[in-house]
């Protein structure tokens, strides 16, 4: 079965602590984003990369870093500069000309 | 750049009632439209999509949306809600050939017994 598939579900990250939450998928789409939600906010764009080994910042980079060293994985990493990471995380895919697919996202918590 | 407005940042409807949840969108050149539908604490799944060719969209789930190219509008209904419906919807846009999509801030529809 094709999609994009998130972990952890579930994240907890206590104060000064970098994590990395991964996103991968199986559906040959040259494309991937990161998205953050928060409740009232909708969808904000973190990162997204349109090819292997290049990506860009979307509107809320701050405080997180991306990789892009194989077309079936996009992870994200959450470091201690980021000072309000709580919130649900969503990785998606796009193919030429057609849709995204979403990951059933990760919820991140500081604790 | 294109850009999406979803209006309504709440909805509250009776069951069997019908909804219309909508979306305009700002953009310059062809685009293609999209509706999806969020669970609680789940990712995005697609609703429907507008390409090309007939203005009225038939989706999953006994919605449609019809794309208005004077009024820049892609407005998603529903002739008779049910519980099941309860979710958030979000509409989005990408301009033709591109791949980045553009969301809206999400419609919450809550439907009532």
């Amino acid at each position: 079965d094709g999609g994009i598939t998130q972990s952890p579900k579930y994240l907890f990250r206590k104060e000064g602590q970098n994590v990395t939450l991964s996103c991968e998928q199986n559906l040959n789409h040259d494309a991937m984003y990161w998205y953050r939600q928060d409740p009232g906010q909708g969808l904000r764009l973190i990162y997204y990369s349109q090819i292997v080994n290049d990506f860009q910042k979307g509107d809320i980079a701050e405080g997180y870093s991306v990789s892009r060293e194989k077309k079936e994985s996009f992870p994200l990493t959450v470091t201690s500069a980021q000072k309000n990471p709580t919130a649900f995380y969503l990785c998606a895919s796009t193919g030429s000309y057609t849709e995204a697919f979403f990951g059933q996202g990760t919820r991140l918590t500081v604790v | 750049a294109q850009s999406v407005t979803q209006l309504d940042s709440q909805v509250p409807v009776f069951e069997e009632a019908p909804v219309e949840l909508r979306c305009n969108y700002s953009s310059s050149v062809s685009v293609y439209l999209f509706w999806y539908v969020q669970y609680p604490n789940q990712g995005l799944q697609l609703l429907l999509k507008y390409l090309s060719g007939s203005t009225l969209v038939k989706g999953i789930n006994g919605f449609e949306a019809e794309f208005n190219k004077s009024q820049t509008s892609f407005h998603l209904r529903k002739p008779s809600v049910h519980i099941s419906d309860t979710a958030e919807y979000f509409c989005a846009v990408t301009r033709t050939g591109a791949n980045n999509l553009f969301f809206g801030t999400g419609t919450r529809l809550t439907v009532i017994p």
